[in-house]
């Protein structure tokens, strides 16, 4: 089955930029999606089809998506990002999330 | 405004059934594909299930493939999850998400409920 891997942890300190990686079997020829979720809360969707930012998503959140890597960019980070986030894909009819990654903002 | 309202989760015995709703609305209900996702207790989310828009389509985990059936009502603007032969493990809370496109959009999901929490007792 198809498998994407993001590290479990990324750290930033505020104002720089965060890069979140998911990495995949020719992730680059799929959609990648993002996810935000903060405790106790349901997931946000930040980011689909690689790049696109859906109605209410900052610009400082952006993706990217080539060859095996798909990557979550965070501008001018803030407090308020400090949260778990998921990539996904879809492969062979069935959809799939990598592990997570915590976002901390020290 | 888009709302989506799981029910129906609840304590089961391992190897019982559940059945769980999603209530829409704000949305054409019938134009999006819906898809649930659980998340076991302080883990990660796991995709489970998803229909298109007409339900003509369902695509499932490895996971659950055979024991779980999902479904929807576009006449009351419900999704559903049918559980069955429940393990342990499958504890978690599970959310109903909306997809972001149209009837036949999988890729990503941009309304997602507040989720149920199904809790397997072995």
């Amino acid at each position: 089955s198809y498998e994407l891997t993001q590290p479990p942890s990324v750290s930033v300190s505020p104002g720089q930029t965060a890069s979140i990686t998911c990495s995949g079997d020719k992730l680059g020829d799929k959609y990648a999606s993002w996810y935000q979720q903060k405790p106790g809360q349901s997931p946000v969707l930040v980011i689909y089809e690689d790049t696109k930012r859906p109605s209410g998503i900052p610009e400082r959140f952006s993706g990217s998506n080539s060859g095996n890597t798909a990557t979550l960019t965070i501008s001018g980070t803030q407090a308020m990002d400090e949260a778990d986030y998921y990539c996904q894909a879809w492969d062979s009819s069935t959809g799939v999330f990598g592990g997570g990654t915590k976002l901390t903002v020290l | 405004e888009v709302l989506l309202l799981e029910s129906g989760g609840g304590l089961v015995q391992r190897g019982g059934s559940l059945r769980l709703s999603c209530a829409a609305s704000g949305f054409t209900f019938s134009s999006y594909a819906m898809t649930w996702v659980r998340q076991a207790p302080g883990k990660g989310l796991e995709w489970v299930s998803a229909i298109s828009g007409g339900g003509g389509s369902a695509y499932y985990a490895d996971s659950v493939k055979g024991r779980f059936t999902i479904s929807r009502d576009n006449s009351k603007n419900t999704l559903y999850l049918q559980m069955n032969t429940l393990r342990a493990e499958e504890t978690a809370v599970y959310y109903c998400a909306k997809g972001a496109i149209n009837e036949n959009y999988y890729y990503a999901m941009d309304v997602w409920g507040q989720g149920t929490t199904v809790t397997v007792s072995s």
